[in-house]
């Protein structure tokens, strides 16, 4: 079964440009997940959707959005970039099935702000 | 505020040693607990899964849980220059996943 795939991997954007990020969980799998990851803190939960809805959402500013699709591929969105923004962004997806659930990582999409 | 706890790091150990890795959480009702592994620059990777109090063993990794003292450990034994990579512990709570910052372990040749 194919893992979790991430597209673009790399990315190098100037500041107040936006990015659009995809992920294709793995086949089966009804949830996705967006973490944003820097060196100093560590992995940061954006948000999580479940059959095309937001269920969870992160302390992030309105700047970065997200959505997810019929197949339960998944778009994040970040306008107006600004130079903190550059990170690791990792998806994870998951079956949703309670309390055995287990997240399966991407790997990752590196965005670098200029 | 749910939270997981691990101690940074770094943990040093020689080849051949038993590297033991704690985290700790906040959150009572969490219910499924996780060890992901990430190399320097890679994304994480599931090593172990671990749901009730007890020991749990996969090859050289074994999870350890402790539900009423809220933490959860693991341990490699016949620690590997390969297994140098950070640790991060994960916590499945209300179906939201929490990490916590990882230790970083360096295995010693």
């Amino acid at each position: 079964k194919a893992g979790v795939t991430q597209t673009p991997r790399y990315l190098i954007k100037t500041r107040g440009q936006q990015v659009t990020l995809s992920c294709s969980p793995i086949s089966g799998h009804r949830s996705v997940s967006w973490y944003q990851q820097t060196p100093g803190q560590g992995l940061q939960f954006l948000f999580e959707y479940f059959s095309e809805t937001q269920r969870n959402k992160g302390n992030f500013p309105g700047r970065f959005s997200g959505r997810q699709f019929s197949n339960s591929r998944s778009e994040m969105n970040v306008s107006t970039l600004e130079l903190g923004d550059s990170a690791l962004y990792l998806c994870a997806s998951s079956l949703f099935s309670g309390r055995t659930d287990t997240q399966y990582f991407g790997p990752g999409t590196r965005l670098t702000v200029l | 505020q749910k939270e997981v706890e691990q101690n940074s790091g770094p943990l040093s150990v020689p080849e051949g040693a038993i590297a033991s890795l704690n985290c700790t959480y906040s959150d009572r009702v969490s219910q499924s607990f996780f060890w992901y592994r990430q190399y320097s620059g890679k994304s994480p990777e599931l090593i172990m899964s671990i749901y009730s109090n007890g020991d749990k063993e996969d090859g050289r990794f074994t999870a350890q849980l402790n539900k009423a003292s809220q933490y959860v450990s693991l341990l490699i034994r016949d620690s590997q220059p390969s297994d140098s990579a950070t640790y991060l512990c994960a916590v499945n709570a209300g179906n939201q996943f929490y990490f916590g910052t990882g230790t970083s372990l360096t295995v010693i040749p």
